[in-house]
Parts: structure tokens; sequence; C-alpha cells
């Protein structure tokens, strides 16, 4: 089966840094996406793993450890616009394409 | 701007109504598919075509009928829907299938069965 875990909801103040986690355990695995997403909108790509280590894109960075099934997007410098839902997906390679899988999302709030 | 268009916005239908919802891609994709967003749910993935040809049917009702008469165009069609069928619908398209093509969405259709 799929599971992809991340928290519901998660608060922090304008200028700080945030860590989204997510955890996964897919049956295959080629590759992990990140994907943005304000209220009313439609999701927007964030970033790429699909080796282990850290991929850093200005104030957001995110980090792969496949070992571990483990996942981190980093925001740092937080804007209030950064208020999203940021979704977690996994390309499962098992079927002949690698469908994405996702997570049910993190609700960012950022406070002045 | 994504590049990705969805029509309408917004729908209320009964639940004998037949509406159709369109998608229509700007971005020379060769893939496109249908999701299905409910409040607090993980993406659920529903349809998927390739060069015009449909590779993935994930277990989806009768009642949600896709249609891709061309690389740029996904419909979804509607009918006898049920309330819990109230969700955003997005569609999508990539490059190709797989690997490293991220996929780029629409804005949705909210629809609401009533």
């Amino acid at each position: 089966g799929q599971n992809i875990d991340q928290p519901t909801e998660m608060t922090a103040t304008e200028g700080a840094i945030v860590q989204i986690n997510c955890t996964y355990q897919t049956s295959g695995f080629n590759g992990l996406f990140w994907y943005q997403q304000h209220a009313g909108e439609a999701p927007t790509f964030l970033s790429y793993n699909v080796l282990d280590g850290l991929e850093e894109k200005g104030r957001f960075s995110s980090f792969l450890s496949r070992s571990k099934g483990y996942s981190y997007l980093l925001l740092k410098e937080l804007q209030m616009k950064d208020s999203a839902s940021y979704l977690c997906a996994v390309r499962d390679q098992t079927d002949s394409w690698g469908k994405l899988q996702f997570g049910a999302g993190t609700q960012v709030v950022v406070t002045p | 701007e994504t590049g990705v268009t969805q029509t309408p916005r917004h729908l209320v239908m009964g639940m004998t109504n037949k509406k159709s919802l369109k998608c229509e891609q700007h971005l020379g994709h060769n893939a496109m598919y249908w999701y299905k967003q409910s409040a607090k749910k993980p993406l659920e993935l529903m349809f998927v075509y390739n060069f015009k040809e449909q590779t993935e049917n994930n277990s989806v009702p009768s009642r949600f009928s896709p249609e891709c008469p061309n690389s740029s165009h996904l419909f979804l069609h509607l009918h006898t829907l049920q309330p819990e069928d109230s969700a955003l619908y997005l569609c999508a398209s990539s490059q190709a299938l797989g690997m490293e093509n991220e996929q780029y969405f629409g804005p949705g259709t909210r629809l609401t069965v009533t």
C-alpha cells in the first residue's frame, strides 16, 4: 500500500524558518515532489528530489533521505505570502509510468 | 498563469443533471490528468491520458466519463452524481509520463452536488 504522512498545520512568524516533514511508505520510489497551493488556486511546483541530499532554491530547500523514507521542505525568511498548503508527493515506480501519490497537505499559517 | 485553464471555475448541479468540465493546456504537453481534491484529503488521481490514449482509470465510478479529443483538451463528463462527489476537480498536464516531469495544474472546478 501507499502511505504519505505530513503534519496537518503549522504556524510560524514572519521572518522565521519552518520545516515541513514528510514521511512515506510506498511500493516503489522514483522521486519526491513538493507543491504549494494557495487557497482557491492551482498547486504549483516547488521542488523535485530523486537523490539523497539537499536541493536549495532561493528561500526554499528540500531534503531527501531514501533509506529513511523521509523528506522535508524548509522555508526560510517567511513572508505573509507563504501562507498556503504544501503538498508532498511521491512518484511510485511500480507501475509503467510512475503515478504521483500525494499527502493530504500541510497548511502553513504565517503570522505578523 | 500556469498555462492550464479549466472551465467552469464553479459548478452547482443536481443529482439528475448532466454537465461537463473542460480543461485546456497551452504548454505543448503530451500527458493530461484529472484529480479529485476533497477537504483535508490527499489529491486522488482519477484518469490519465498520454498522447490522447487513456493509460489510467483509478477505479473511478462510471458516472464520471473522461474524453480526450487531442493532447491539448481534456473533458470530464458528469451524470447522476452523488453529494459525496462534491469536491475540487483539478486538471494537470506534463511534458511526458513519469520521471522528473512535474505536473502543471489548472485552478480547478469547485463542484457542488445538491
